[in-house]
């Protein structure tokens, strides 16, 4: 399979708490992308990273690769009930687009 | 912006029976993208197109599903016949170029009874 590996599964944190999730990958990539998921509709994207970065910062978003070991992660911080959703990483290459098995974050209030 | 439009939303039908999913794309984004999605897991990849050409279908059961794209804008999934295994939401997503950023629709349920 080509779709990428996440961990953990599941997360459950209280608000205001930091919340990373992690993505490993199979192949070499020109990016690798985050996108958010709330229940009962489509994804919407959070954050790229190019091949050739190591981190970037959106916002409460925090996204670190490491294409020697072939892995993500997203860290969320200042967590907040709103942020629960599952979570997806994508690796690209070329115009195509694999997405990771998910991270469902739970945002206790 | 109009966003990537997707109908029906939810689809109920027997086994056995047909189904077809519409998708309309952002104006302008080349390459339209279905993936089914069964709950609990990412996105699977089932076709790609660049304007009304097939970019890869290698993972789209081609004896039940069939895709097309004719004049490079709106795009039709159709399943026929349907399985119980079928039954997840089907997303459709695109993208100006090749690369950067996919925008999804709300995709479409399918429950198979």
């Amino acid at each position: 399979s080509q779709q990428g590996e996440e961990d953990p599964q599941a997360l459950s944190i209280q608000e205001g708490e930091n919340a990373t999730m992690n993505c490993s990958y199979k192949t070499s990539i020109n990016n690798l992308q985050w996108y958010r998921q709330n229940s009962g509709r489509g994804l919407v994207h959070l954050i790229l990273i190019r091949s050739n970065e190591r981190e970037k910062h959106s916002g409460r978003l925090r996204v670190t690769l490491d294409t020697s070991k072939k892995s993500s992660s997203l860290l969320i911080t200042a967590s907040r009930a709103a942020d629960t959703a599952s979570y997806f990483c994508a690796t690209n290459t070329g115009n195509q687009f694999y997405f990771g098995t998910g991270t469902s974050l739970t945002v206790i209030p | 912006e109009a966003g990537v439009a997707q109908s029906p939303r939810y689809k109920i039908i027997e086994k056995r029976q047909s189904v077809a999913f519409w998708c309309n794309p952002i104006s302008g984004h080349a390459t339209l993208y279905w993936y089914q999605q069964i709950l609990g897991q990412g996105p699977k990849l089932l076709i790609q197109f660049q304007n009304n050409g097939v970019v890869d279908d290698s993972q789209l059961p081609k004896d039940r599903f069939s895709a097309e794209r004719l004049k490079g804008v709106d795009s039709t999934l159709k399943i026929q016949p349907a399985k119980l295994e079928d039954s997840a939401v089907y997303l459709c997503a695109s993208i100006p170029g090749g690369t950067g950023e996919l925008f999804f629709g709300e995709g479409s349920r399918l429950t198979v009874l």
